[in-house]
């Protein structure tokens, strides 16, 4: 089975733009969820999709959100990018939101 | 404070050598999971616990979860350097029957293993 991929790998932007990352979970498993990594704060939670519905969400500005798409890939956008932005973000499946498996990950650089 | 911590928060030893990393939670644990992750790249599923006493192991590390205590360890036996990395537990917390895909981590082990 393959595992979670996510696109793209890296990627540089400027502040104030616009970023969409992408995550394909492993097949069949219906639960998407994404974090942000950095040095400073470790893994905070972000988003949970599941089915297209969005079921729990962090505590996160309304710049990032997340949407499901019916075949359960997902992708998350931010907006408005600013410097603190930078991290690695990560996306997890699983059946139904236990037992995640997590992806290579989306190093984003914000300049 | 945190609500799960994680010690040490750094490790160095020798290759051959046993070692313990522990995890604490302050709140009431439903699942407690351990991740092992290379320096920014993905996590790498290692073990999940639920139940109070449950004790997992794979090749040469054993997990175990201490209910009484909130707590779990992650013990290596004979060490390799393959063994080197980022060890992070994450936190199940569930209110209301579902926690909806939520993990909390501590804030991770680095694990170096000399040769």
């Amino acid at each position: 089975k393959a595992g979670v991929t996510q696109t793209p790998r890296y990627l540089i932007k400027t502040r104030g733009q616009q970023v969409t990352l992408s995550c394909s979970p492993i097949s069949g498993h219906r639960s998407v969820s994404w974090y942000q990594q950095t040095p400073g704060q470790g893994l905070q939670f972000l988003f949970e999709y599941f089915s297209e519905t969005q079921r729990n969400k962090g505590n996160f500005p309304g710049r990032f959100s997340g949407r499901q798409f019916s075949n359960s890939r997902s992708e998350m956008n931010v907006s408005t990018l600013e410097l603190g932005d930078s991290a690695l973000y990560l996306c997890a499946s699983s059946l139904a939101g236990i037992e995640q498996f997590f992806g290579p990950g989306t190093r984003l650089t914000v300049l | 404070s945190q609500e799960l911590e994680q010690s040490p928060q750094s490790l160095i030893v020798q290759e051959g050598k046993n070692l313990t990393i522990n995890c604490t939670s302050s709140k009431t644990l439903y699942g407690l999971y351990w991740y092992k992750q290379k320096y920014g790249e993905g996590l790498i599923f290692l073990m999940m616990l639920q139940k109070g006493g449950e004790e997992k192991s794979h090749e040469k590390i054993t997990a175990k979860l201490d209910e009484k205590k909130q707590q779990s360890s992650l013990h290596i036996t004979a060490s390799q350097p393959s063994h080197a990395g980022i060890y992070l537990c994450g936190a199940d917390y569930r209110s209301g029957g579902t926690s909806y895909g939520k993990l909390t981590f501590g804030q991770g082990t680095i694990l170096t293993v000399h040769p």
